[in-house]
């Protein structure tokens, strides 16, 4: 059984551009969350997708935008990158919406921002 | 507001002595608790958790924790480290009232094992 899939493992992007980083859930998994984890940093929350739609989102600008598939798959887009955008992003799966449900990760995407 | 407090950015222990990793949460309900474990250039890999229930939590790899209500406190304890346990842990707490079960994390504990 695969577990939480991430593309690309690593990017390079320059400021100004835009990108999109993508995720497969867990087999069976139909909720998603994304994570920023800057260097030396806890994970921070970003935004939660299920049933296609975004339910929470955390304290991140506009400029971070997602989409959930009706093969709960999802995406994360950052427009306009800063420097400060560089961090490894983590995508996780979960069994079901609501509290308390196991998150489980992905090995995240290294976004590097020069 | 939720958050998490792990006290001791490193740590650092013998192999085959205790592990004490320590996480202090304020939350103004009860809270969902957990700690997951990060090697180098992975994602993270979950040990244990509470939600209800047994306040003392046994999880993978030997590790347990206890979650004390009345400190706010949810420490992660191992009695005896291998080398294999060196990694990055992070407590994190989540809302019990929360619909998303969004986790809001610590800023993370090294652990070094020396032989």
């Amino acid at each position: 059984d695969a577990g939480v899939t991430q593309s690309p493992t690593h990017l390079i992007k320059t400021r100004g551009q835009q990108v999109t980083l993508r995720c497969s859930p867990k087999s069976g998994h139909d909720t998603v969350s994304w994570y920023q984890q800057a260097l030396g940093q806890g994970p921070q929350f970003i935004f939660q997708y299920y049933e296609e739609e975004e339910r929470q989102r955390g304290n991140f600008p506009d400029r971070f935008s997602g989409h959930q598939f009706p093969n709960y798959s999802s995406e994360l887009n950052v427009n306009a990158l800063l420097l400060g955008d560089s961090a490894l992003y983590l995508c996780a799966s979960s069994p079901e919406y609501g509290g308390g449900h196991t998150q489980y990760f992905g090995p995240g995407t290294r976004l590097t921002v020069l | 507001a939720q958050s998490v407090t792990q006290l001791g950015s490193h740590v650092s222990v013998s192999e085959g002595a205790l592990v004490l990793l320590r996480c202090n949460y304020s939350s103004s309900v009860p809270p969902y608790l957990f700690w997951y474990v990060q090697y180098p250039n992975q994602g993270l890999q979950l040990l244990l958790k509470y939600t209800t229930g047994a306040t003392l939590v046994k999880g993978i790899n030997g590790f347990e924790a206890e979650f004390k209500k009345s400190e706010t406190s949810f420490h992660l304890t191992k009695p005896s480290a291998h080398m294999s346990d060196a990694a990055e842990y992070f407590c994190a707490v989540s809302e019990s009232s929360s619909n998303t079960g969004k986790l809001i994390f610590g800023q993370g504990t090294t652990l070094q094992v020396k032989p």
